[in-house]
Formats: C-alpha cells, structure tokens, sequence
C-alpha cells in the first residue's frame, strides 16, 4: 500500500467547475506538497503546507494534520489547469518526498 | 532568475551502457534531489545532496550514484543500463535540506534504454 493516496485516479470537469482532489498519507508528516506536471514532464511546486490552508490565485490547498488529509481545490477551473496533480509528503530534515500517484485532470472548455 | 536546468534533454543509452545527467540549481540553492519516474511506479526518489554530502538516498540499487560538486551543481550516474531503467529523470533544488524549503523542479531528462 502507498504511504501516500490520491483520488481521484482521473477527473473530468467542464470549464468554470469548482474542483476537489483528496490525498490521504498513513504516517505524521512535516510537510505536504501539492505539485503540477504537465504533458511534457516539467514539475511545478504549488503548495508546501504543514497546518491549515494556503490560497495561490484559483487554487487552494488544505490540510488536516489530524485526520492525515489534505484536499487541493481549483475554483473556476479553465482548460489550462489540465494537468497531473501530485501530492507528496515529507519527514522531518530528510529531504527525501513520497509521492501519491497523481490525479489526472482535464477540464473541457 | 534562472531556473533549474538539467542536461541533457532526452537520451537514448544501450543495454549496458552507462549514462550520466546533470542537474545545475537555482543560484544560491545548496540542496539538490533527484527523482525517477517511471508509468508503473510514478515518482520516486533517488537521493539528495547538500553542500557535495549525500544526505539520504532512496531504495535504489547500486548502479544508481550520485555526486554534488563545490558549485553545487549536481550529476547522477547510472552504470550497466537495464531496460527498466527507461525513465523520465527530475531533480529539484532548494535552498537547503529539510522540508521546511520550498522545491525548484527541473525539466527533467528523458532516459531511454535500448
């Protein structure tokens, strides 16, 4: 079993939808990262959050520290938000990410 | 500022063969980790670097090393290539260790085994 659970696998919204992918981990973190790859391989860093919630233009990403669960949410969605998103979570000073497998989203104009 | 950059873009190696990428961080980031990703294991990681020290290495075997140099520019060596090994290689910098820094992805290099 992954340390780190995404879902959904894959989401398809229509333009302008509000958005919601899950990811739960199994063990305490220090900090959980929500990360972007777009067709073609390149990873954007989004989010490193470790309590409550951070807002970045449209997208929004919580956390739970107690229930282990964190949410990225997409308001408005738009064709350009189609990606891979990927949660990640870290361990104290080691530098080293667990990766969930990622949610594919498409978001049809 | 630039960004991460890492060499070279695409790659296609032989059974065998040895292959060695190179990762250049954001200036003045200290910290470099590398990552494998693969369809069937997605992303994993490799090992991470500080101030030319590895600091803590992933379940990989052997023929996958790694070195930091005084710029902290950072290569990754992959020797006697196994098919398996086909992979889209990543690295991200940060300003140090530890999960309290932000991440800086590079492009990545696509490493196909032959």
């Amino acid at each position: 079993k992954n340390e780190v659970e995404q879902s959904p696998q894959n989401l398809t919204a229509q333009e302008g939808e509000f958005i919601t992918i899950n990811c739960s981990y199994s063990v305490g973190i220090s900090a959980l990262h929500w990360l972007q790859q777009h067709p073609g391989g390149g990873i954007v860093s989004l989010f490193m959050l470790s309590s409550g919630k951070k807002k970045h233009g449209r997208l929004i990403a919580t956390i739970n520290i107690q229930e282990k669960h964190s949410s990225l949410h997409i308001t408005a969605s738009h064709p350009r938000d189609s990606a891979v998103y990927i949660c990640a979570r870290g361990m104290g000073s080691q530098g080293n990410l667990i990766f969930g497998k990622g949610t594919k989203l498409s978001v049809k104009p | 500022k630039a960004g991460v950059t890492q060499t070279p873009r695409y790659l296609i190696k032989t059974r065998g063969q040895q292959v060695t990428l190179s990762c250049s961080p954001i200036s003045g980031h200290r910290s470099v980790s590398w990552y494998q990703q693969t369809p069937g294991q997605g992303l994993q990681f490799l090992f991470e670097y500080f101030s030319e020290t590895q600091r803590n290495k992933g379940n990989f075997p052997g023929r996958f090393s790694g070195r930091q140099f005084s710029n902290s520019r950072s290569e990754m060596n992959v020797s006697t290539l196994e098919l398996g090994d086909s992979a889209l290689y990543l690295c991200a910098s940060s300003l140090g260790p530890g999960q309290q820094n932000g991440y800086t992805f590079g492009s990545g290099t696509r490493l196909t085994v032959v």
